[in-house]
């Protein structure tokens, strides 16, 4: 029972290359998220999708897209990777309006 | 003003004392409360709920106080594996989002 699987697990990139970000749950829930953590900072909402065919921006979307592929898959794509954009990101998912929120195990993205 | 504050710590302690620290919010609609655990690299996992009247899970208490909006975690007799960061999590009723506390980090010492 895999739960919330992101890959990849490390990247690097240049200024300017873009990327997608891969997240995939197995618990069947209707609600995914992706945050990004920097230190001090804690977790800050990018986009979310509270269900299937339905995305919305969080605290910080700028430079950020999603798709929303399937109910079990979430992705974020970078168009255009700036060195702003280093940190560690999380992707999760829930039951709508109810805990707890499950997260994956992280991407840690160097933009260089 | 950030929507939860908490003290950054560290709080280093020595196994089996005690110690507790606090996270403030800034909503007081706020409805949800949790605490969660993050060890170095590993991805938040949730803890435990905070409920109205308080609510203890094993060596963990949490309290909230709607009026001064600020909840606590207490962990009584320490162990080694309680060495975390601790994030303080905060909901408003019906709202997909959580918003998160920075952490406060506890380091238990033999």
């Amino acid at each position: 029972n895999a739960g919330v699987t992101q890959t990849p697990k490390f990247q690097v990139l240049k200024t300017g290359q873009s990327m997608t970000l891969q997240c995939a749950q197995d618990m069947n829930h209707n609600s995914m998220y992706w945050y990004r953590q920097d230190p001090g900072m804690g977790l800050r909402l990018i986009y979310y999708s509270a269900s299937e065919g339905t995305t919305d921006k969080g605290e910080v979307p700028n430079g950020y897209n999603v798709s929303r592929l399937n109910k079990r898959e979430f992705s974020l794509r970078l168009e255009s990777a700036a060195p702003s954009q280093t940190s560690v990101y999380f992707c999760a998912s829930s039951e709508p309006g109810r805990q707890p929120q499950h997260f994956g195990d992280g991407t840690r993205l160097s933009i260089l | 003003r950030k929507e939860v504050e908490q003290d950054p710590g560290p709080f280093n302690v020595p196994e089996g004392a005690t110690v507790a620290f606090n996270c403030t919010y800034s909503n007081s609609a706020s409805q949800s409360f949790f605490w969660y655990r993050q060890d170095c690299r590993k991805e938040p996992k949730l803890l435990m709920s905070v409920y109205s009247s308080g609510n203890e899970d094993g060596r963990f208490t949490a309290q909230l106080n709607r009026a001064s909006q600020y909840i606590s975690l207490l962990i009584r007799d320490s162990k080694l594996s309680d060495s975390a960061t601790y994030l303080c999590v905060v909901n408003m009723l019906n709202d997909y989002k959580l918003s998160f506390g920075a952490g406060t980090t506890v380091t238990v010492r033999a």
